[in-house]
């Protein structure tokens, strides 16, 4: 069974630094895309990148390019998502999510959803 | 203009079935693209439902009720998820999504009321 496991909800200050986790499982962690979605409380989803385990390979979004960085340690099959100065506006619920499909074929989807990680930033 | 456009709220009853419609900004035509569809549920991450191209290309999570179903109305350039038999169970946002200018692109989500 495909698994992925996100760290604890976190709190933290405005300009304070921040990285979170996702470990992979019941799959090949590193040939599998792996994607970052934000949801701010009450809103939508939010597509942040993608990154590939693999060869650390990754696609951001033009709305988060530079806000926070992916990396990924295919070695203990997990991914992470950093931020380097908190806002208060990155008060959001994150998630991962395992990508399927094929880029030249249009046809790319997230079909297993890490439980989410909630981060909290006050100012 | 958005390039997934879903409606924001839609009510229908037990029993009685409801079509969820993601269109597609003018210029990217729907038959090019595979659409991915996702329940979310308060205080739950999303679940992938389906996705669908074509008849000959869709597929189905696993352990998702056939009761939902894919589908493109080429005329309104727009993807539908199509759920029958409605239950209280389903009231849910759904949300669409594509692949697009090598970018993901969610729809802004349809929220279902079953009452």
């Amino acid at each position: 069974e495909v698994q992925l496991v996100q760290s604890g909800a976190d709190e933290k200050k405005a300009g304070q630094s921040l990285k979170i986790s996702c470990k992979g499982s019941g799959y090949i962690f590193s040939k599998y895309w792996i994607g970052w979605v934000r949801q701010l409380p009450g809103k939508g989803l939010e597509w942040m990148g993608i990154i590939y385990p693999d060869d650390s390979q990754t696609k951001y979004s033009p709305s988060f390019q530079g806000q926070a960085t992916m990396s990924v340690d295919k070695s203990i099959s997990t991914a992470y998502l950093q931020w380097n100065s908190l806002k208060a506006s990155d008060t959001a619920m994150y998630y991962c999510a395992r990508v399927i499909g094929f880029f030249h074929l249009s046809s790319v989807g997230f079909d297993s959803w890490g439980q989410g990680t909630l981060v909290t930033v006050s100012s | 203009q958005a390039v997934l456009t879903q409606p924001s709220s839609l009510s229908a009853s037990p029993g009685a079935s409801a079509s969820l419609t993601c269109t597609l900004r003018s210029g990217i035509n729907v038959g090019t693209y595979t659409i991915y569809w996702y329940q979310q549920k308060p205080g739950s991450p999303p679940q992938y439902l389906l996705r669908y191209k074509s008849d000959s290309d869709k597929q189905q999570d696993s352990g998702v009720p056939s009761r939902f179903s894919g589908s493109k109305d080429a005329s309104a350039n727009a993807g539908i998820l199509l759920i029958s038999g409605l239950q209280f169970e389903d009231e849910a946002d759904y949300y669409c999504m594509i692949w697009h200018s090598s970018a993901v692109t969610f729809g802004g989500g349809t929220k279902l009321t079953v009452l």
